[in-house]
């Protein structure tokens, strides 16, 4: 199955910094990306998904580079709430009529004060 | 508007006993997959059902382990001889998209089972 490559961190900023994130993916085939959220023994939950001409939320901006095959999560102005781990999920393409998304180890964010 | 419906929440098996795992898609998805999370790893695919089929279930072990979604009900996640290493969080995602409708391909998530094996 193909892969999707993470660093784990952790990453441990103070509040009000500015962090970055990349994912690697080995399909380059994939058409959809997606961050997804993952608080400490909860369920995952989508924060956004990743369009070829990047896209904004708030204080989150993703980022998609097919020819390098990577995707970004920036995430500026870090809050204490912003501590979770972060999973990069690759949708995948169409095999045999189905997408299994791909999901990455995930990258975890410690803010401090 | 329930979501995505997991039960049990925890449970806690003997080597050798049968663990059943239950999912409740949201309203309206007909699309269920089933992830193993293990500690301080990250999800890994195991099997995607639709209503009455099983689609892929390439990433779910070959033996012990079996998985339906029949017409009425909820998906069931079924591991049979339990051992330690099965010992894990397994969460339920459903969505609403197929491969051939248009879509992000959102997944939306349980809570997760958490299996205990002594």
């Amino acid at each position: 199955r193909k892969e999707v490559e993470q660093d784990p961190g952790p990453f441990n900023v103070p509040e009000g910094a500015t962090v970055a994130f990349n994912c690697t993916y080995s399909n380059s085939a994939s058409q959809s990306f997606f961050w997804y959220r993952q608080d400490c023994r909860k369920e995952p939950k989508l924060l956004m998904s990743v369009y070829s001409s990047g896209n904004e939320d708030g204080r989150f901006t993703a980022q998609l580079n097919r020819a390098s095959q990577y995707i970004s999560l920036l995430i500026r102005d870090s809050k204490l709430s912003d501590s979770a781990t972060y999973l990069c999920v690759d949708r995948g393409a169409p095999s045999g009529g189905s997408y299994i998304p791909t999901f990455g180890r995930g990258t975890s964010l410690i803010v401090h004060p | 508007n329930a979501g995505v419906m997991q039960n049990p929440r925890h449970l806690v098996r003997r080597r050798g006993q049968e663990a059943r795992l239950r999912c409740s898609p949201m309203k309206g998805h007909s699309h269920v997959y089933w992830y193993r999370q293990l500690p301080e790893e990250g999800l890994k695919f195991m099997v995607y059902l639709q209503k009455e089929n099983i689609i892929d279930e390439s990433g779910m072990p070959k033996e012990r382990f079996s998985a339906e979604f029949p017409k009425e009900g909820p998906s069931i996640l079924r591991i049979q001889q339990v051992v330690r290493g099965d010992s894990a969080a397994y969460f339920c995602a459903s969505s609403r998209v197929s491969s051939t409708h248009q879509g992000t391909g959102e997944l939306f998530f349980g809570e997760g089972s958490r299996l205990t094996v002594l």
